[in-house]
């Protein structure tokens, strides 16, 4: 079955530091490539996309992904995060099967420590 | 805010009873897609409602339906309610068919509590 994988449940770093979110997806054909974020007690916010050209996709507040297609994945990454960084963030791919309906992975935490 | 707007943003009710979640798209959003999103299933995809009409269909039970009226909201209609129905219940909405825009606009989510 063609699946999204968000390898990490939890992500804690401390502030200023480095973060990557790993996602990799199952799929032989050519798909569409999402992060989304979502704060406490709110709904799934987009911070990029990838639909197709230059595989480095730079998205809001400061965070950029990057698409592999022989690796079949979609790492998002920052630079140095911030208290705020912290939510739940949601890769997503469509055209799989054929359809442009998104799936979503479970989730990865990102928690941010002063 | 996304300028979707989603009411009730929390139902609590016992189970065997029936609710209705109400959801009204962004200004101008032909498309509807209602979401389940729970803590062992995460999210999952309902239904899509394209400018009145059913367009596709995900894991939704028999037991949920949900239409779109001429006014473009939508209702997400769920009944014979069972605990394991308790969850976050998002919709979403995009201009057109996702094949032509890719980009859906989330709004807060109805917290669904059976008891």
């Amino acid at each position: 079955a063609q699946s999204v994988t968000q390898l990490d449940s939890q992500v804690p770093v401390f502030e200023e530091a480095p973060v990557e979110l790993r996602c990799n997806y199952s799929s032989s054909v050519s798909v569409y490539l999402f992060w989304y974020v979502q704060y406490p007690n709110q709904g799934l916010q987009l911070l990029l996309k990838y639909l197709s050209g230059s595989t480095l996709v730079k998205g809001i507040n400061g965070f950029e992904a990057e698409f592999n297609k022989s690796q079949t994945s979609f790492h998002l990454r920052k630079p140095s995060v911030h208290i705020s960084d912290t939510a739940e963030y949601f890769c997503a791919v469509s055209g799989l099967g054929g359809s442009y309906i998104p799936t979503f992975g479970r989730g990865t935490s990102l928690i941010v420590h002063p | 805010d996304s300028g979707v707007t989603q009411t009730p943003k929390h139902l609590i009710t016992a189970t065997g009873q029936r609710v209705t979640l109400r959801c009204s798209p962004r200004s101008g959003d032909l498309s509807v897609y209602w979401y389940q999103q729970s803590l062992d299933q995460g999210l999952q995809f309902l239904i899509q409602y394209y400018n009145g009409e059913e367009r596709a269909k995900g894991n939704i039970l028999e037991r949920f339906s949900a239409q779109q009226f001429p006014d473009l909201h939508s209702e997400l209609n769920l009944s014979s309610l069972e605990l394991g129905d308790s969850a976050l219940y998002f919709c979403a909405s995009s201009p057109r068919d996702l094949q032509s825009t890719y980009e859906q606009y989330f709004g807060p989510g109805t917290r669904l509590t059976v008891t």
